[in-house]
C-alpha cells in the first residue's frame, strides 16, 4: 500500500534553513509527482509546491519563491523540501502529499498523504 | 492566483442532517476541484477529485457537484465522525489553491 513516511520535529532559529524528507513506499517512484503543503497552528491548508518526480519539473507558490526548493532522490524514494531564511510565521505543520493518479501535465490532484512535521521556528 | 472562497466558515449539525458546503472559484476551474477532511491533530484525507468523485473507500453519504465556479459538498446522514474540518481545492492552475476552511461540529 502507499505510504508516505516523513522525518520528525525540527526547531530552528530565524534565517536559518530546514530540510523536510518524505520517504514514499508501496508504488513506483518515479510515476507520480509530490505536493508539499503546510499549515501554521489554528490556520488553514497553504499549496507550496508540487514536483513532477519523472522529470523534476517543480512549481511553487509565487510568496515562497526564492525560499523553497523542493526534490528528490530517485535512489531512495524520498522528496524533500527545503525551505531556507526561515522566519516566525514559517512555524507550521509541513505534509507532503502524492498524486492519486499519473499526471503528466497540469490539472493533478492528490490522493496519499504524509503524516506531516512539524517546524518551529523561534529564537 | 485563484481564489477560494468556502461558505460557511463554521456549521454545527446533528447527527442524521444534511450539510452543504459551498466552494466559488474567482475565476473557471473546469471540474478541477478536490474537497479533503482534517480532524484535528490529524493529516488531510482527500475524499472527492474532479469536483464529484469520490476516492476509495469515501462513504457514500458524501457527494459533491459543480462546476466552473460553483462548487458543494455534501454530507448526509450526518455521523458523529464526520465533525471535523472541510477544505475545498482548485487544482486547474498552479498555485493550487485552497480554500479557508469550513468546520463542522455534530451537536
Amino acid at each position: 500500500q502507499v505510504q508516505l513516511v516523513q522525518s520528525g520535529a525540527e526547531v530552528k532559529k530565524p534565517g536559518a534553513s530546514v530540510k523536510v524528507s518524505c520517504k514514499a513506499s508501496g508504488y513506483t517512484f518515479t510515476s507520480y509527482g509530490i505536493n508539499w503543503v503546510r499549515q501554521a497552528p489554528g490556520q488553514g491548508l497553504e499549496w507550496m509546491g508540487r514536483i513532477n518526480v519523472y522529470n523534476g519539473k517543480t512549481n511553487y507558490a509565487q510568496k515562497l519563491q526564492g525560499r523553497v526548493t523542493i526534490t528528490t532522490d530517485t535512489s531512495t524514494s524520498t522528496a524533500y523540501l527545503e525551505l531556507r531564511s526561515l522566519r516566525s510565521d514559517d512555524t507550521a505543520v509541513y505534509y507532503c502529499a502524492r498524486d492519486l493518479a499519473r499526471c503528466s501535465g497540469g490539472s493533478c490532484y492528490v490522493g496519499y498523504w504524509g503524516q506531516g512535521s512539524l517546524v518551529t521556528v523561534s529564537s | 492566483d485563484i481564489q477560494m472562497t468556502q461558505s460557511p466558515s463554521s456549521l454545527s449539525a446533528s447527527v442524521g442532517d444534511r450539510v452543504t458546503i459551498t466552494c466559488r472559484a474567482s475565476q473557471g476551474i473546469y471540474n478541477h476541484l478536490a474537497w479533503f477532511q482534517q480532524k484535528p491533530g490529524e493529516a488531510p484525507r482527500s475524499l472527492i477529485y474532479h469536483a464529484s468523485i469520490l476516492l476509495s473507500g469515501v462513504p457514500s453519504n458524501f457527494s459533491g457537484s459543480g462546476s466552473g465556479t460553483d462548487f458543494t459538498l455534501t454530507i448526509s446522514g450526518l455521523q458523529p465522525e464526520d465533525s471535523a474540518s472541510y477544505y475545498c481545492q482548485q487544482y486547474e492552475t498552479y498555485p493550487y489553491t485552497f480554500g479557508q476552511g469550513t468546520k463542522l461540529e455534530i451537536k
